[in-house]
């Protein structure tokens, strides 16, 4: 089957730099994408990576590894209105999305 | 730039009743999705459409049905609603494909059966 893990939940500091890890399993690879869900609200695109290597957007870098089914999201210079949950979602061989549960971040003070 | 738009926003439902949730975009895009989100899970595929007239099940299809008469608009019905149907839904859209375009999400639908 499709399978996509992240952690369930992390908590940081306001000020630190998070790293959220996605790992898949899934028949084929067309890309992978990272999304942030503030609770109770839709969720908006962050990045997307389709070859291996480091994608970077300001605070945030997506980082992308075929070979080992591996990407992580890094969240730089932490803020409080970073507190959402991030999703891993891979497009497979059928261009179907399939999405991981998400990870809830906590950013403290 | 009002994007995706759905509505209701919130409704409950009685076991049996029916209802349809509203789904509209103003980007002329060209690929529509709805999707349920149920806590701890994620985002499940319930029908996509790749334009006006063409609709094919997701995921999880079984209890809904949808219709794409126009690029815009992307009804999702919910016949003989059941406990089970209890989520938050979203509709969705995208220029073309999942393989590198961005997906764009309207704000949600809560809905409860009771």
């Amino acid at each position: 089957g499709q399978n996509i893990d992240q952690p369930t939940e992390m908590t940081a500091t306001e000020g630190a730099i998070v790293q959220i890890n996605c790992t898949y399993q899934t028949s084929g690879f067309n890309g992978l994408f990272w999304y942030q869900q503030h609770a109770g609200e839709a969720p908006t695109f962050l990045s997307y990576n389709v070859l291996d290597g480091l994608e970077e957007k300001g605070r945030f870098s997506s980082f992308l590894s075929r070979s080992k089914g591996y990407s992580y999201l890094l969240l730089k210079e932490l803020q409080m209105k970073d507190s959402a949950s991030y999703l891993c979602a891979v497009t497979d061989s059928n261009y179907q999305l399939i999405w991981g549960a998400g990870t809830k971040l906590i950013i403290k003070p | 730039n009002a994007g995706v738009t759905q509505t209701p926003k919130f409704r409950i439902l009685k076991i049996g009743q029916s209802m349809t949730l509203q789904c509209t975009q103003d980007m002329n895009h060209n690929y529509m999705y709805w999707y349920r989100q149920d806590p701890g899970m994620g985002l499940k595929l319930i029908y996509y459409s790749v334009g006006a007239g063409i609709t094919d099940k997701g995921e999880v299809p079984n209890g809904y049905n949808v219709s794409r008469s126009t690029t815009e608009d992307f009804p999702l019905r919910l016949e003989l609603a059941a406990p089970s149907q209890t989520s938050v839904y979203f509709c969705a859209s995208s220029y073309s494909g999942t393989a590198g375009n961005t997906i764009y999400f309207g704000e949600g639908s809560w809905l409860t059966v009771v």
